[in-house]
């Protein structure tokens, strides 16, 4: 079945470093990648999504590159803000097909703590 | 804001009752999601609902069941409860299979 496998946290960063979160996942065929964040006490909202290999998801700053050889979506931001602390989910979708059809596989989400 | 809203916010009940959480979609999107998030399982999707039909069924225990409405608004019913159902319970929505927008979650606490 499908399967997404996140980086272990907590990541805890000062202001202005530099933030990579990885994601690797197993799928079928060619799933659509998404990262969403979860700020405290709040539901979950889409950052970005790439839905074909070697395209390149942005959004606030942040950036994530579908890699079919690595089966990599990792997510980067050159300047992490204090704002930015939340938890952060790695998640694909099958394109089509099957039981899984439209459903989102997540993985088991980042804890991200931005210091001052 | 998703644009997906759910109600109630909070719902604290106790072990064998039953509840029902409310989900209202995006304006014009067809499809109908719902999530559990726990700190032992993580998001797991529980069902799927199209244009009112079940489309894709996950991990989703039989004392649970959802239905789509003709208005497109969605109904997850939970019942015989246990305290291991305490969870945050999302729904999201998308128009086909496209993009799922979630909304702000019902937080279940069973005492």
């Amino acid at each position: 079945g499908n399967s997404v496998t996140q980086m272990e946290g907590p990541v805890t960063l000062s202001e202005e470093a530099f933030l990579t979160i990885n994601c690797t996942y197993t799928a079928t065929g060619y799933p659509s990648l998404f990262w969403y964040v979860q700020y405290p006490g709040e539901g979950l909202q889409l950052l970005l999504k790439a839905t074909k290999a070697d395209d390149k998801g942005s959004n606030k700053g942040f950036e994530a590159t579908y890699r079919k050889e690595t089966t990599s979506f990792h997510l980067e931001k050159g300047s992490v803000q204090v704002s930015d602390s939340a938890v952060y989910f790695c998640a694909l979708s099958p394109l089509s097909g099957g039981t899984s059809y439209g459903k989102l596989t997540f993985g088991q989400g980042t804890i991200l703590t931005v210091h001052p | 804001d998703s644009g997906v809203t759910q109600t109630p916010k909070h719902l604290i009940t106790a072990t064998g009752q039953r509840v029902t959480l409310r989900c209202s979609p995006r304006s014009g999107d067809l499809s109908v999601y719902w999530y559990q998030q726990s700190l032992d399982q993580g998001l797991q999707f529980l069902i799927q609902y199209y244009n009112g039909e079940e489309r894709a069924k996950g991990n989703i225990l039989e004392r649970f069941s959802a239905q789509q409405f003709p208005d497109l608004h969605s109904e997850l019913n939970l019942s015989s409860l246990e305290l291991g159902d305490s969870a945050l319970y999302f729904c999201a929505s998308s128009v086909g299979q496209n993009t799922q927008y979630f909304g702000p979650g019902t937080r279940l606490t069973v005492l």
